[in-house]
């Protein structure tokens, strides 16, 4: 079992669409969690880092960390073409020894 | 600030060649860090390094050695190149091991 699993899609929504994009992990000793964003050709860039349970938001971003149920949520709200890119989860343990990476969503945003 | 800049961008080698990568970062970050990227694997990491001179064994590190002989530099060798090698590789750097870690933009490389 990989100690994050997350749906690679691809996702295609219209523009102005909310969309949801999750992981679950295995491990209980990840404390801390992250949303990348990769365009294609490029490196990932950090979007939002939480960690603890609950939401974070930021502008049209909204991340939603559920620890009793090791899920992760990323939401973007009134999604744009530029929203396009593959979004990448990536949980962490409290020493910030072990980074583990999901395998990243491949999201399109029509216009 | 360029922050992390890989060099080269591409690159296409044979069965048994060699070649190294390099990764060189200029916001004085102490940790270092290079990762694989492959379809459906996510970042899988390979080695990293913790200060200058200092270097240590990741998830996936058979076939790779890597050396940081100044803060700003880290690389990444492959000494006797495999199919299985063809992958796109990033390099990320760090203040410390809580740091967000900041990518650079990727070396593709492809072994026939």
């Amino acid at each position: 079992q990989k100690e994050v699993e997350q749906d690679p899609g691809p996702l295609s929504v219209p523009e102005g669409a909310i969309v949801s994009l999750n992981c679950t992990y295995s491990n209980s000793a990840f404390q801390y969690f992250m949303w990348y964003r990769q365009y294609s050709r490029k490196g990932p860039e950090l979007l939002m880092y939480t960690y603890s349970s609950g939401n974070k938001e930021d502008g049209r971003f909204t991340a939603q960390v559920d620890k009793s149920s090791k899920y992760i949520s990323l939401f973007i709200r009134d999604s744009q073409p530029s929203d396009s890119a593959t979004y990448l989860c990536a949980i962490r343990d409290t020493g910030g020894f072990k980074t583990i990476f999901g395998a990243g969503t491949r999201l399109f945003v029509k216009a | 600030n360029a922050g992390v800049t890989q060099t080269p961008k591409f690159r296409v080698l044979k069965t048994g060649q060699s070649m190294t990568l390099l990764c060189a970062q200029d916001m004085n970050h102490e940790y270092m860090y290079w990762y694989r990227q492959d379809p459906g694997m996510g970042l899988r990491l390979i080695h990293y390094s913790v200060g200058e001179g200092t270097t240590a064994k990741g998830e996936v590190p058979d076939g790779y050695n890597v050396s940081r002989l100044k803060k700003q530099n880290f690389l990444l060798g492959l000494e006797s190149a495999a199919p299985s090698q063809t992958s796109v590789y990033f390099c990320a750097s760090a203040r410390d091991s809580t740091d967000t870690q900041y990518f650079g933009p990727g070396t593709r490389l492809t072994v026939l």
